[in-house]
């Protein structure tokens, strides 16, 4: 079946640093591929989105590029900010469906000034 | 901008007890879906609704759940006899139309306690 790692939080970083969060998938097929973020109190919201090998999703400053070949979905940020904080999940869904979300555990990023 | 609601945003029940777990759309999506999170663990699918009847459903999704969109706009998860491993966040998903690329939209949760 399908499956989502992540790296296991929490990720402690100091305002302006560089910010990487691992993503792997298992899937067959071309799955989408998502990073959804909760902020403290808040529901899940799309943060970026990724549709197809070589696809680079973007928002806010962050990125993640669809690799094939490694089967990943890491999502980078240049320069955190403390609004930053909250938690991050990688998601895939299976192409051609309107099928379920598969998440990955949620990483919870700390970002202090 | 539309966004998808659940109430209550706390329910706190005791075990045996049903409970009826509230979410409203988006109003033009056709796709409604319901997932749940123990805490400290990952967000779990449970089930999926369209054209009036699951779609999909998990393992999890036993005969104690169903659900239901008993009007235009309401879309319930019923629990019929809530167990203490219940407990968890519970959100309520919907997607405009059929496409993967399509975003799931959430609702802010309701936390289900069983005591």
């Amino acid at each position: 079946g399908n499956s989502v790692t992540q790296m296991e939080g929490p990720v402690t970083l100091s305002e302006e640093a560089f910010l990487t969060i691992n993503c792997t998938y298992t899937a067959t097929g071309y799955p989408s591929l998502f990073w959804y973020v909760q902020y403290p109190g808040e529901g899940l919201q799309l943060l970026l989105k990724a549709t197809k090998a070589d696809d680079k999703g973007s928002n806010k400053g962050f990125e993640a590029t669809y690799r094939k070949e490694t089967t990943s979905f890491h999502l980078e940020k240049g320069s955190v900010q403390v609004s930053d904080s909250a938690v991050y999940f990688c998601a895939l869904t299976p192409t051609g469906t309107a099928s379920k979300l598969t998440f990955g555990t949620g990483t919870r990023l700390q970002v202090t000034l | 901008e539309p966004e998808v609601t659940q109430t209550p945003s706390h329910q706190v029940t005791q075990m045996g007890q049903e409970v009826i777990l509230r979410c409203v759309p988006i109003s033009n999506h056709l796709y409604f879906y319901w997932y749940r999170q123990i805490l400290g663990q990952k967000v779990e699918f449970l089930v999926s609704f369209y054209n009036n009847e699951i779609s999909e459903k998990s393992e999890i999704f036993d005969d104690q759940f169903s659900v239901e969109r008993p009007d235009g706009s309401n879309f319930t998860l019923k629990i019929r006899s809530t167990k203490l491993e219940d407990s968890a966040m519970y959100f309520c998903a919907s997607r405009a139309n059929t496409y993967s690329t399509d975003t799931q939209y959430f609702g802010p949760g309701t936390r289900l306690t069983v005591l």
